[in-house]
């Protein structure tokens, strides 16, 4: 069966600091990858999703990356955060090719001090 | 613009009560998807409906769809304290979407003892 990792669960983070969201899925080969981010009480804002491996699509402009190093793994980076970076990161798959169901993982909550 | 949304934003009910969410959309879609979404946690597919479909069920869940008004219904029976959740409509897009769906806001549903 498929399953859906991302970590960590909480990260704290200082104003100007660097980030890196890891997000990995299993058993299932050449996903279509997502990141979204949820502010709270709102809903999910599609940042970047990707059909391959290197093949990246930027939604929304800001100070965030995503690369997809590897055909199942997803990273979500930035050089320096803002406080307006805050927020519940959400990374997400589908079959590749479908607009079908997303699978979510569970979910990295950044606070930015 | 936003693709969908629900309302209402926030509904509180008794136990065994039914709860009806609906969800409006601006362009044509093909397929309609239904999330839940505990406080805190990532998102759990429920159910989809394509565009040519009027309606589904799934055990307590029903989906109605209405491709002329652009409109979409969830309606959960004999709702239960478990059922409180954040609830979500998720389109695709039937041109330029890639391979993306667009969350509406949500409604925050709370079923009470």
């Amino acid at each position: 069966s498929q399953t859906i990792h991302q970590w960590p669960a909480t990260l704290v983070q200082p104003v100007g600091s660097p980030l890196s969201l890891e997000c990995t899925v299993e058993g299932t080969s050449n996903p279509n990858l997502y990141w979204y981010r949820q502010a709270a009480g709102r809903g999910l804002q599609l940042l970047f999703y990707s059909v391959g491996i290197g093949q990246i699509s930027s939604e929304v402009p800001q100070n965030l990356s995503a690369s997809r190093p590897q055909d199942r793994q997803f990273i979500l980076s930035s050089k320096k955060l803002l406080l307006s970076d805050s927020g519940f990161y959400l990374c997400a798959w589908s079959v590749g090719g479908s607009t079908d169901t997303q699978y979510f993982g569970p979910g990295t909550r950044l606070t930015v001090l | 613009s936003q693709q969908g949304e629900e309302d209402p934003q926030a509904l509180s009910i008794q136990e065994g009560e039914n709860a009806t969410m609906n969800c409006s959309y601006k362009t044509s879609i093909n397929n309609l998807q239904w999330y839940r979404q505990n406080s805190g946690r990532g998102l759990v597919h429920l159910i989809l409906i394509r565009s040519n479909e009027r309606e589904k069920h799934s055990g307590r869940l029903r989906v109605t769809l209405d491709t002329s008004k652009k409109s979409s219904s969830l309606l959960i029976t004999a709702s239960r304290a478990a059922d409180t959740a954040s609830y979500f409509c998720a389109t695709d897009a039937r041109s330029g979407g890639g391979n993306k769906l667009t969350f509406g806001t949500g409604t925050q549903l709370k079923v009470e003892l």
